[in-house]
């Protein structure tokens, strides 16, 4: 079966550097497609932070960045805000469902 | 400005039929693939499928397969995902989201989300 892992939560306090990792097999990130990230806060819609692995959308601060590496990526966040508390997915396209595959998703609290 | 709109809420009961909707406003309809994805209440999103209004060339996650049906009226520049006959467990949020392509892989990400739909299915 095709998946996404991520970590369920991540925690940090404000000015500290966290990092989500995102964990997936030789049918996506392995296969060598990009990886993308959202951030998504409750009653709102997702919003792209990176996309292209490492490439941020305009408007999006330079406090995101995001890595890829084998079968794995991360996303790292730097500085920690109390409005970087949200909900974060990676996606990916996976060959074998010829679609594309969201991560779990990942709980971050900033202390 | 690129806009997807969706109607915030439909509420239904098992066994109704159902067709929601994404208008986009602010780009070439035709040219990008539109998503839906599903959030159901407390987990992660899910990747339902996408469709590209220019030719209806659809393709569905396996999860999804049979359960839904997506199109696409470009006279009206929408969106559209219904079912037939829905279950209790369809309740959700859907939002629907223009795809844009990885140059020079099958690859594409979501650049524009609309609000999202809140589906709820209960007698």
């Amino acid at each position: 079966q095709s998946v996404l892992t991520q970590p369920p939560s991540v925690s940090g306090a404000p000015g500290q550097r966290v990092t989500i990792s995102c964990t997936g097999s030789s049918s996506n990130i392995g296969a060598g497609y990009a990886v993308h990230w959202y951030q998504h806060l409750p009653g709102t819609a997702p919003k792209v932070l990176i996309y292209g692995n490492n490439n941020r959308p305009s408007g999006v601060p330079d406090r995101f960045s995001g890595s890829k590496s084998g079968t794995s990526a991360s996303l790292a966040i730097t500085g920690l805000q109390a409005e970087d508390e949200a909900d974060y997915y990676c996606q990916s396209y996976d060959s074998s469902l010829s679609g594309s595959l969201f991560g779990g998703g990942t709980k971050l609290t900033v202390l | 400005e690129v806009q997807l709109v969706q109607p915030r809420a439909e509420v239904k009961k098992p066994g109704e039929s159902l067709k929601i909707s994404c208008k986009a406003s602010g780009y070439s309809f035709s040219t990008y693939y539109i998503a839906w994805v599903r959030q159901m209440p407390g987990k992660g999103l899910e990747w339902m499928g996408i469709i590209s209004p220019g030719d209806s060339d659809t393709r569905y996650s396996p999860s999804f397969q049979g359960q839904v049906t997506m199109s696409a009226d470009e006279s009206s520049s929408t969106a559209y995902l219904q079912w037939s006959s829905l279950k209790a467990s369809d309740t959700a949020i859907y939002f629907c989201a223009r795809n844009l392509a990885v140059a020079g892989t099958p690859s594409y990400y979501f650049d524009y989300w609309g609000q999202g739909t809140l589906v709820t299915v209960s007698s």
